[in-house]
């Protein structure tokens, strides 16, 4: 099936410092990825979508300038959290659209990412 | 505004019994309602997905059960078992459309032996 891998699972990183995370579709082109944050015990929140070639969609309230989304290849779309600071930190998932769905719905999540900010 | 609401927020069960996890939508265009099961420090994984053009769909020990008219739907997991204990996530999207899913608030369910 499609699978979509993330990497890294967990990071930690100094106030200030900036940090990519990368979601790559293993065996399907992802023509859609979306980005979302989750604190702990809540649920997924969407931070933006993301189509490939063209500029990201964020939704209301998150900054797009602190995190920078680029999805430039139909296998690889990553999110970069800018000077980063310990109110960042979360877990963060990506979840692609298969290009061409052969299974129910046609979306596949990636495994999160922790970020700790300290 | 919360699009999916999903109750209860955990639950306890007994090996065995059944799980109920409920979830209310309010936007008719949603068509396309997954169920997703989530470990700690794990990315969320489908479980079972219904359209609405069907009231009721198994898949081994998960069912779940669609009201159209009243905008709401459930997972039933029967014969619940201790590796079912997770964080559980209903969701509706516009599929077809490709936009994004909007997620219930989560159920933690614990399977006691």
């Amino acid at each position: 099936g499609a699978v979509v891998s993330q990497h890294p699972s967990r990071v930690i990183c100094k106030s200030g410092t900036s940090v990519k995370i990368e979601c790559r579709s293993l065996d399907f082109q992802a023509t859609t990825m979306f980005w979302y944050r989750q604190f702990p015990k809540q649920s997924l929140m969407l931070m933006a979508t993301s189509n490939e070639g063209s500029k990201a969609t964020y939704e209301q309230g998150v900054e797009k300038d602190k995190f920078l989304i680029n999805h430039a290849s139909l296998t690889l779309s990553t999110l970069t959290v800018t000077s980063a600071h310990p109110e960042d930190s979360s877990f963060y998932i990506c979840s692609a659209r298969v290009a061409a769905p052969t299974s129910v719905g046609g979306y596949t999540f990636g495994s999160g990412t922790r970020l700790t900010v300290v | 505004q919360q699009q999916v609401k999903q109750s209860p927020q955990s639950l306890i069960v007994q090996k065995g019994g059944i799980s109920i996890i409920n979830c209310a939508y309010e936007n008719t265009a949603f068509d396309y309602f997954p169920w997703y099961q989530q470990f700690p420090g794990k990315g969320p994984a489908l479980l079972i997905a219904i359209r609405p053009d069907v009231s009721e769909k198994k898949e081994g020990r998960f069912t779940i059960s669609f009201n159209k008219s009243a905008k709401q739907f459930s997972l039933h997991i029967m014969d619940s078992q201790p590796g079912d204990s997770a964080t559980y996530f209903c969701a509706a999207s516009m599929a077809l459309t490709g936009n994004q899913f909007y997620f219930g608030t989560g159920t933690s369910l614990t399977v006691i032996p």
